[in-house]
């Protein structure tokens, strides 16, 4: 069964620093993963989606890498604003027999204060 | 409407009701999902419809009937819920499963709250 661990649980930086947020897995036989950001109360926004056979998917200042053999993924933004400031959540999807499941970590609440 | 919709945005409901949620997507995908988070838990998957067929059902009590009556729409109804179901359930749709490329798309969600 897939576990995903997402450190650190929270991070306040000031704005205009690049940062770093984490993902680890249990099961490295994925097929992908994905990056979400959730403001609160609200539905998922994706934000990157890398393929098994991929290292890493950039847009804008937004990097996401993926080391499937380890089972970890790294989330960097760069130049942080306020805007960012919400829950990062990272998804890798296994096969389950005939399924393809999402397993969502707890995420990563992110405060960047102007 | 673009993208993943869902209504009600907010549902207050008795323990004895029958209520459902509503989501449509508007993106042409083929497989839908419906999502349960709970405060300071993960986000867990309830069902999955894949070309309008149940591929998942993670265990879910009865209390809670999923219906697809077409890829576009997929509906949650309830009966005889529990307190501990209040919750934001989230609806979204991918293209296909089975893709390495297939990323999901979700709706704002609902916010359901059990009396």
């Amino acid at each position: 069964k897939q576990e995903v661990t997402q450190i650190p649980a929270a991070l306040s930086v000031p704005e205009g620093e690049n940062l770093v947020l984490n993902c680890s897995f249990t099961d490295s036989a994925i097929y992908n993963l994905q990056w979400f950001r959730q403001d609160p109360g609200k539905g998922l926004t994706s934000l990157l989606l890398i393929q098994s056979s991929q290292r890493e998917q950039t847009s804008g200042r937004l990097n996401a890498s993926l080391d499937k053999s380890s089972g970890r993924s790294t989330l960097y933004i760069a130049a942080s604003q306020p805007g960012d400031s919400a829950t990062y959540l990272c998804a890798p999807k296994n096969s389950g027999g005939s399924n393809y499941k999402l397993t969502f970590g707890k995420g990563t609440l992110l405060t960047v204060n102007p | 409407e673009t993208g993943v919709t869902q209504t009600p945005r907010h549902l207050v409901m008795g323990m004895t009701n029958k209520k459902s949620l509503k989501c449509e997507q508007h993106l042409g995908h083929n497989a839908m999902y419906w999502y349960k988070q709970s405060a300071k838990k993960p986000l867990e998957l309830m069902f999955v419809y894949n070309f309008k067929e149940q591929t998942e059902n993670n265990s879910v009590p009865s209390r809670f009937s999923p219906e697809c009556p077409n890829s576009s729409h997929l509906f949650l109804h309830l009966h005889t819920l529990q307190p501990e179901d209040s919750a934001l359930y989230l609806c979204a749709s991918s293209q296909d499963p089975g893709l390495a490329f297939d990323e999901q798309f979700f709706g704002p969600g609902t916010r359901l709250t059990v009396l």
